[in-house]
């Protein structure tokens, strides 16, 4: 089966850097993809991973590691309106996207 | 703008009461998907199709129904709804399998 482990929370302070870790058990995926909800909102496509290494878009960046089954999203220059839920998500194959528990970022002023 | 919409946002239904949720896109995308999100819980894929072909995930339940009629819309029937159905649904698209999910606002059902 597959699973995926991120930290249920989170708090830092606007303007501040912030990673979200997850980890993961698979026996193999396509990538590794990360999505923005917000309280009473759909998921949002942030960011995905196919290859090892860093993707940068914006404020937000997000690392893939396959060796070490690890990932991270990594948001820059935190602003109020970032505080939301985070999940990482894999996609095993055919196509179904495999949720963590996602994470919930509290920004503070 | 292209998007995905869902109808209505608010549903509440009886206990038992057939309901229907309504899903539909302009992205023109092969796949839809349909997910199941309780409170403080992570999506969940109750199925999707890829064009007209039906994938069920293993455990959703039976009550749990979908339908196609063509590429722009997508239907959820939950045909006697529990107490435990209550939940967001969320629809998504994509334009192949593996490729990016673009997801609509969701309908809360809420079961009485």
């Amino acid at each position: 089966g597959q699973s995926l482990e991120q930290p249920s929370e989170v708090t830092a302070v606007e303007g501040a850097i912030v990673q979200i870790n997850c980890t993961y058990q698979t026996s193999g995926f396509y990538g590794l993809s990360w999505y923005q909800q917000h309280d009473g909102g759909a998921p949002t496509f942030l960011s995905y991973n196919a290859l090892d290494g860093l993707e940068e878009t914006g404020r937000f960046s997000s690392f893939l590691s396959r060796s070490d089954s690890y990932g991270y999203l990594l948001l820059q220059e935190l602003q109020m309106k970032d505080s939301a839920s985070y999940f990482c998500a894999v996609q095993p194959s055919g196509g179904k996207l495999i949720f963590g528990q996602g994470t919930e970022l509290s920004v503070k002023p | 703008d292209a998007m995905v919409i869902q109808n209505p946002r608010y549903q509440v239904t009886q206990f038992g009461k057939p309901v229907t949720l309504s899903c539909s896109q302009t992205l023109n995308h092969n796949v839809m998907y349909w997910y199941q999100q309780k409170s403080s819980q992570a999506p969940k894929l109750l199925f999707h199709y890829y064009d007209k072909d039906f994938n069920n995930e293993a455990d959703t339940p039976d009550n749990f129904q979908s339908r196609r009629p063509n590429t722009s819309f997508c239907f959820l029937d939950i045909r006697s709804p529990g107490l435990g159905d209550a939940a967001m649904y969320l629809c998504a698209t994509s334009r192949e399998l593996n490729n990016e999910q673009f997801f609509g606002p969701g309908t809360r059902l809420t079961v009485l």
